[in-house]
């Protein structure tokens, strides 16, 4: 299915602050949802991912939330760093990444104000 | 470094030349999937492998493009008969085989045709 970015191309924050980038799908039978940061020049690094069967998962700093009911996904990122500094994308996956491989939305540069 | 690991980095290549991008994955991970990424927009998934077999290709771009994964370890991606616009990044990724397993990418290979 096709994976909509419903985003702020651009979120500025402050250094210290929260920061809370969004993301929707369009496919309700979209199983797997993942986070990935992107740097400049780099591939995509592994965030945070969370299946259909929970609406909410934590890591180090990060929190994604899922509502299946509207198709939105969230990551909150606590305390944010210059390091934050780069473009989220969100996936997701009907297959669990595999067969139908994971469909990316358009991302959101996050950018961390001093 | 046990990540993914692509070579070359960066190739420029005439148009209609031939061009050829090696994957390494993590080891262990039998699965091997190549994505192409444009400017300003997120990966865009194109095959898969599970061990040696191509379990998804329906997604390459056109008959031009090309993977294998003889052996199952490394894969090798090829675009016959370049065009301007495959100047992209082409993606390797990798992961376990199972459902849900997190997909790792490594840091790209990007290609400029002149």
């Amino acid at each position: 299915g096709e994976s909509v970015g419903l985003h702020l191309p651009t979120l500025s924050v402050q250094e210290g602050d929260n920061s809370i980038i969004n993301c929707a799908y369009s496919n309700s039978a979209s199983d797997y949802f993942i986070w990935y940061k992107q740097e400049s020049g780099k591939g995509p690094q592994f965030i945070i991912d969370i299946r259909s069967n929970m609406d909410k998962r934590q890591g180090q700093r990060v929190t994604v939330l899922l509502n299946k009911t509207v198709k939105h996904l969230s990551l909150q990122i606590a305390a944010t760093q210059p390091g934050d500094s780069a473009v989220y994308f969100c996936a997701d996956s009907t297959s669990g990444g595999g067969a139908d491989g994971l469909t990316f939305g358009k991302g959101t540069h996050l950018i961390i104000q001093p | 470094d046990t990540g993914v690991s692509q070579d070359p980095r960066h190739k420029i290549t005439k148009r209609g030349q031939n061009v050829t991008f090696r994957c390494d994955p993590i080891s262990e991970h039998n699965r091997l999937y190549w994505y192409r990424q444009t400017l300003g927009q997120g990966p865009e998934f194109l095959t898969y492998f599970q061990n040696e077999a191509q379990l998804e290709k329906s997604r390459l771009l056109s008959d031009r493009f090309s993977a294998e994964r003889p052996k199952g370890s490394f894969s090798t991606l090829e675009i016959q008969r370049t065009e301007q616009g495959d100047s992209a990044m082409y993606l390797c990724a990798s992961s376990l085989p199972d459902r849900g397993n997190t997909i790792y990418f490594g840091e790209g290979s990007w290609l400029t045709v002149v």
